[in-house]
């Protein structure tokens, strides 16, 4: 059971670049979630998906663009790369149980440098 | 503007004190407080809250969280030095959706 897993771990782009972080969770959970962690500012969402076909946008959407193909697969896209998207980005899911909130599993991050 | 602020930004103590976390909301459509301690990389679980006065503990670690006046506090007692992380604090609103704090960065000396 590997919880939630991102790759990659580390990446390094240059500005206008494209790319796709890959997040992947093995616990049927329903809801999985996009964050970026800037110094100082704890975690900020930029996209979440309550189903399998289904996005929304969180705080931060702008620049980024995600799609939810299969329930289990979260996936991020940058589609031209800004300094201003340097950070270190987390995948979360979270289940349905009992029809109430519960806590999110967290990835073990990316760590993007954009040039 | 919904907003979760937590303090201090950053706390020093030694070995076998007690701290004090605290987390403020102003969060719409509130549903739960959730604690999470981060170490080097991901957010790990450590309460969640959703009636306010019910203390929730866990070893040394306790918190609870007051509704009427939209905080809650993380207490640890006797500090050790693999508490040291930073302590985020997020409020569950609306439909499953989350804001976080910028976290409480500890650091517990030998």
């Amino acid at each position: 059971n590997a919880g939630v897993t991102q790759t990659p771990k580390f990446r390094v782009l240059k500005t206008g670049q494209s790319m796709t972080l890959l997040c992947a969770q093995d616990m049927n959970h329903e809801y999985m979630y996009w964050y970026r962690q800037d110094p100082g500012m704890g975690l900020r969402l930029i996209h979440y998906s309550v189903g399998e076909g289904t996005t929304a946008k969180g705080e931060v959407p702008d620049g980024y663009n995600v799609s939810r193909l299969k329930k289990q697969n979260f996936l991020l896209g940058l589609e031209s790369a800004a300094p201003s998207q340097t950070s270190v980005y987390f995948c979360a899911s979270s289940s349905l149980a009992g029809g109430s909130y519960n806590e999110q599993f967290f990835g073990p991050g990316t760590r993007l440098t954009v040039l | 503007e919904d907003k979760v602020v937590q303090s201090p930004l950053s706390l020093v103590v030694h070995e076998g004190d007690t701290v004090t976390l605290n987390c403020s909301y102003e969060v719409t459509n509130f549903r739960s407080l959730l604690w999470y301690k981060q170490e080097k990389k991901a957010p790990t679980f450590l309460f969640m809250l959703t009636s306010s006065g019910i203390e929730k503990k866990s070893g040394r670690l306790s918190s609870i969280l007051d509704k009427k006046e939209l905080s809650s506090i993380l207490n640890i007692t006797a500090t050790q030095t693999g508490d040291s992380a930073i302590y985020l604090c997020a409020v569950a609103w609306g439909f499953n959706k989350f804001y976080f704090g910028s976290g409480t960065k500890l650091n517990v000396k030998p």
